[in-house]
């Protein structure tokens, strides 16, 4: 089974602040996707980072493949309070039939 | 939005009885994929499937079975439900190197 821990489980911060995001593994993965998922909904694909090293902006997020395609970062300057959510990164095994696996989230807070 | 649908959406039952969950698309998609999400633990593989009969199981399939007969619906069933089985479900749909699409989940209580 191919493991991603997620880091901070929980992060609560001031609207305007910086965060970093960390999804670490020590599988490698030929793709690594983030979502975020709002209550009572489902997940939403935000990225997909494929390339070892990749850095992919979506506007005040910045997202970072590792250069060994083992972890990830996504990085949110200035957070606004509709940035609140759970984020999940998901890794996308080399094998054809490998399952999606997600990790546990990071539940974000940004208090205006 | 993506064509996967849940149902139920909502379900409460007793425990010892059977459940089944069914996710439905029209997006024609090879790969689909039963979760459970609970507080403290993200979203965990029940079973998931990549092909018409071709199924396998994932971290926590205990407890639980699947079938998938046509390429549009994947039936998740509970056998006997516990209280432990208490979760929201969600459905995700997928094709080869694509992002997942997943259902507005199903919320279900034992009771």
């Amino acid at each position: 089974t191919q493991l991603l821990e997620q880091s901070p489980q929980f992060l609560s911060i001031q609207e305007g602040e910086n965060l970093t995001v960390y999804c670490n593994s020590s599988s490698v993965f030929s793709s690594l996707q983030w979502y975020r998922q709002e209550p009572g909904e489902g997940p939403v694909l935000l990225v997909t980072v494929v390339t070892g090293g990749e850095v992919k902006k979506l506007k005040r997020l910045t997202f970072q493949f590792g250069d060994a395609r083992k972890d990830s970062s996504l990085h949110i300057t200035a957070a606004q309070p509709g940035d609140t959510g759970l984020y999940l990164c998901a890794g996308v095994g080399a094998s054809r039939n490998t399952p999606l696996v997600f990790g546990k989230g990071t539940r974000l807070s940004v208090i205006a | 939005d993506a064509g996967i649908t849940q149902s139920p959406r909502h379900k409460v039952t007793e425990t010892g009885t059977p459940v089944t969950l069914r996710c439905h698309q029209t997006e024609n998609h090879r790969y689909m994929y039963w979760y459970r999400q609970d507080p403290g633990h993200g979203l965990r593989l029940i079973h998931y499937s990549y092909g018409v009969k071709d199924t396998d199981k994932g971290e926590v399939s205990d407890g639980y079975s699947v079938s998938r007969s046509k390429t549009e619906d994947f039936l998740l069933t509970l056998e006997s439900a516990t209280s432990s089985q208490t979760s929201v479900y969600f459905c995700a749909i997928r094709a080869l190197n694509t992002e997942a699409f997943f259902g507005q989940g199903t919320r279900l209580t034992v009771v």
